[in-house]
């Protein structure tokens, strides 16, 4: 079975610029979450979908950032504009449906805005 | 805010056993889990714990205490591979099963 997967693994861009980040959870998971690490701090929550829903969007930073699951299977967050404060990991996770059960992480994908 | 604290760095000798500790706020708890993260990688599920006490899977135990606020991760038997971070995180409230995340403690094992 394959896991969470993340693209791009690696991503340089200017301030200013957008970027689009892509998460395919493990098939037939509902959950998916967003979590991002700034260098130096821990992993912080950004947004939980159940299938294609918003369920959470607490830990979003700000309007810059937009997330959509459409179809409830992958996921995509953008940030736009990009700024420099936005740099850090960027990890993916899905769970099965139910209570609450461990969630399985991507590999991450790294974002610097230069 | 929720904090969950844990050491920064330890250090420990192949073949040893080590404690990495972990307190959260217990208002709300719904259960805590650990992670291990190797540099640059994803972290992987080690451990959930929802009631008191300990949870054995081979090398690796957890510890928990309500009450208390507190937990463990207990690793017998040291090898070089377990050289990683750790994540202790934690589920709070009614909701949606977000991980609230400590800073993790990175565990360095020497020979």
């Amino acid at each position: 079975e394959a896991g969470v997967t993340q693209f791009p693994s690696h991503s340089v861009i200017e301030k200013g610029q957008t970027v689009t980040l892509r998460c395919d959870p493990i098939s037939g998971h509902d959950n998916l979450y967003w979590y991002r690490r700034v260098m130096g701090k821990e992993i912080k929550f950004l947004l939980h979908f159940v299938k294609e829903s918003k369920q959470d969007e607490s830990g979003m930073p700000n309007n810059r950032f937009l997330a959509e699951r459409t179809g409830g299977t992958y996921s995509t967050l953008k940030v736009q504009p990009a700024e420099l404060e936005d740099s850090g990991v960027y990890f993916c996770a899905s769970s099965q449906a139910g209570t609450v059960l461990e969630q399985y992480f991507g590999p991450g994908t790294r974002l610097t805005v230069t | 805010g929720q904090n969950i604290d844990q050491p920064t760095e330890m250090t420990a000798t192949e073949g040893a056993i080590v404690q990495i500790n972990c307190t959260y706020q217990t208002s709300g708890f719904n259960g805590l889990f650990w992670y291990q993260q190797h540099a640059g990688e994803a972290p992987t599920f080690l451990s959930y714990n929802v009631l008191d006490g300990l949870e054995e899977k081979g090398r690796f135990s957890s510890f928990l205490s309500r009450s208390k606020g507190y937990s463990y991760l207990l690793l017998k038997e040291l090898q070089m591979k377990d050289s990683a971070s750790y994540l202790c995180a934690v589920t709070f409230g009614g909701g949606y099963n977000k991980l609230i995340f400590g800073a993790g403690t990175r565990l360095a094992v020497h020979p």
